[in-house]
């Protein structure tokens, strides 16, 4: 089993729709969690972190659920400006080592 | 506001020749971590290293690859040999180490062998 995982996509969807990516984690010690957005040929940057209560920055809500293991991203009125590959971050044991989920492909169209 | 800086951000190399890709840290973090991203696939780690220490190295092969983070000056990832199949883009990250902040990027090392 991988240690991250998400589903590849791509999601496209219309201009104003409201998405939501899913992300599964094997190692029931994690503690910190994030989500990083990466545009084609460019480098990862941090989207928002996780927060066990869940957390919201304006369009973009995430949330955790440790019971399941489970992370999520939802984008509220996407823009063509959030296609982007997603990827969801575990820092899988003790210390400071993140692991990167392969990445969902979000395809916004006008 | 420097963030991460990599330098190059593009290499070519002839097969058996020597890479050497360099990484200066976020001012004020200590940590720096190597990932590997091939064509169409997601990043793989490589390795962590501390000051003048290597924390975790699980990720690099076992040959032709070796990391290094002096008391003074860049990390560095070095190469050796390189084949067409080290093609790929190289991204260095830095933190302070609290792991409540994730990593910083640099813009990446283009890689290509010929």
């Amino acid at each position: 089993r991988k240690e991250v995982e998400q589903d590849p996509g791509p999601f496209n969807v219309p201009e104003g729709a409201t998405v939501a990516f899913n992300c599964t984690y094997s190692n029931s010690a994690s503690q910190s969690f994030f989500w990083y957005r990466q545009d084609c040929r460019k480098e990862p940057k941090l989207l928002m972190s996780v927060y066990s209560s869940g957390n919201e920055d304006g369009r973009f809500t995430a949330q955790l659920n440790r019971a399941s293991q489970y992370i999520s991203l939802l984008i509220r009125d996407s823009k063509l400006s959030d296609s982007a590959t997603y990827l969801c971050v575990v820092n899988i044991r003790y210390g400071n080592k993140l692991v990167f989920g392969a990445g969902t492909i979000l395809r916004v169209k006008s | 506001n420097a963030g991460v800086m990599q330098n190059p951000r593009h290499l070519v190399r002839r097969r058996g020749q020597e890479a050497r890709l360099r990484c200066s840290p976020m001012k004020g973090h200590s940590h720096v971590y190597w990932y590997r991203q091939l064509p169409e696939e997601g990043l793989k780690f490589m390795v962590y290293l501390q000051k003048e220490n290597i924390i975790d190295e699980s990720g690099m092969p076992k040959e032709r690859f070796s990391a290094e983070f002096p008391k003074e000056g860049p990390s560095i990832l070095r190469i050796q040999q390189v084949v067409r199949g080290d093609s790929a883009a190289y991204f260095c990250a830095s933190s302070s180490g609290d792991r409540a902040y994730g990593y910083t990027f640099g813009s990446g090392t283009r890689l290509t062998v010929v």
